[in-house]
């Protein structure tokens, strides 16, 4: 059975400062991997994904992705946080969600 | 851009009543979702509809849910006889291609039941 684990419920960073959230995962067979983003009243929309090539993804708003085969994660990463990233995020592993990691901008 | 819409943004419903939600996906996408969000917690999937059949469902999409694509445009997710329990927000989605590929997702339709 597939499964997704965010470790982080909540994590708060300045602007400007680096941001990661982890993601792992369990899955038997090649994992199709995603990670979505949240704002508040919003749907969901993805961020990035990951099939097969290249393990570091690039997706959208300057977020990227990591695939460790070895350590069952996909964790999603950003150089510089604006304001507005400020959102919920979401990793999922086919068509299983993890509980969301929500994210907190200070000035 | 092309979007998922869906209707209404907010149901109020009494326990024991059926409910209809509604969605129309992107017009050229072949595949269709259902998935709920319990205040507070994980999205969770209930339902994918390829064909005018379901095509996997999990143990949630028990016998009181039911999809349906009844024209060229809506899909709609049924809730026979509401339980408390179902409150909660439901996001439509939709692909073009199978589930691995990009999932467009609707604003969502808050259901209360009260």
């Amino acid at each position: 059975a597939q499964s997704v684990t965010q470790p982080d419920i909540h994590i708060t960073v300045s602007e400007g400062a680096s941001l990661e959230l982890r993601c792992n995962y369990s899955y038997g067979a090649t994992p199709y991997l995603f990670w979505y983003v949240q704002s508040p009243g919003q749907g969901l929309q993805l961020l990035l994904k990951y099939f097969s090539g290249d393990t570091l993804v690039q997706g959208i708003k300057g977020f990227e992705a990591e695939f460790k085969r070895s350590q069952s994660s996909f964790n999603l990463r950003k150089p510089s946080v604006h304001w507005s990233d400020a959102a919920e995020y979401f990793c999922a592993v086919a068509l299983s969600f993890g509980a969301g990691t929500t994210v907190t901008v200070r000035a | 851009e092309p979007e998922v819409t869906q209707t209404p943004s907010h149901q109020v419903t009494q326990m024991g009543q059926e409910v209809i939600l509604r969605c129309v996906p992107i017009s050229n996408h072949l595949y269709f979702y259902w998935y709920r969000q319990i205040l507070g917690q994980k999205v969770e999937f209930l339902v994918s509809f390829y064909n005018n059949e379901i095509s996997e469902k999990s143990e949630i999409f028990d016998d009181q849910f039911s999809v349906e694509r009844p024209d060229g445009s809506n899909f709609t997710l049924k809730i026979r006889s509401t339980k408390l329990e179902d409150s909660a927000m439901y996001f439509c989605a939709s692909s073009v291609g199978v589930r691995t590929d990009t999932q467009y997702f609707g604003p969502g339709t808050r259901l209360t039941v009260l």
